[in-house]
């Protein structure tokens, strides 16, 4: 394993509250990834980060939100989420970025009623 | 536009019959091309990394050959543990963006 936990591994909440996904890592790699898996459209990059306090933005980065205050934690708020985001959602990690080997959590499996 | 197409998407076979899985990309210079297994409810397990056309990579009944258009899995002899997604996905030179591809479903019967 990669040293990567997520947490809630599942959670269920309703439409417009906010929730917050938690990837820790106990690898000290400096990059760290968001992605949703949704059937039809594979994983998807939500945000990166690329140190503490450095984040960037992916291809669906709409409705989400980032902080990275520890090398070991990276945090994903919905901050008012849509059933759209219902979804299984993966933390990943690598050492570089670009063709350095990016390795996944677990995932958190979230449902908005 | 760039992108990873996988096929099939879904594949049957019995125990000890030998296949392939397809994974073509048409992703600017590409820096390097990843496979990963996923097993249901759980994260994609890195299985491969391939960086240039030629390369190939074995790990047990496993093997990832890349030319300069797609990449193949070769599955040998494959047992029904091997079932599972098989995922690729491409990253161009100097970014952070790794490209799924929508997997394969690879159900190995006994």
């Amino acid at each position: 394993d990669a040293g990567i936990t997520q947490s809630p591994r599942h959670k269920v909440t309703e439409t417009g509250t906010p929730v917050t996904l938690r990837c820790h890592q106990t690898e000290n790699h400096r990059y760290m990834y968001w992605y949703r898996q949704d059937p039809g459209h594979g994983l998807r990059l939500i945000h990166y980060s690329y140190g503490v306090k450095d984040t960037d933005k992916g291809e669906v980065s709409d409705g989400y939100s980032v902080s990275r205050s520890k090398t070991e934690d990276f945090l994903l708020t919905l901050e008012s989420a849509t059933s759209s985001q219902t979804s299984v959602y993966f933390c990943a990690i690598s050492l570089e970025q670009g063709g350095n080997t990016q390795y996944f959590g677990p995932g958190t499996r979230l449902t908005v009623l | 536009e760039d992108q990873v197409t996988q096929s099939p998407e879904a594949l049957r076979l019995q125990e000890g019959e030998s296949s392939s899985l397809n994974c073509s990309y048409t992703v600017s210079g590409l820096r390097g091309l990843f496979w990963y297994r996923q097993d249901p409810g759980k994260g994609p397990e890195f299985l491969f990394t391939l960086y240039s056309a030629g390369e190939e990579k074995e790990k047990e009944r496993l093997k990832a050959t890349l030319t300069k258009k797609e990449s193949f899995l070769h599955i040998t002899a494959p047992k029904p543990e091997d079932s599972a997604t098989y995922l690729c996905a491409g990253v161009m030179d100097s970014s952070y963006k790794l490209i799924f591809g929508s997997g394969t479903r690879l159900l190995v019967r006994p």
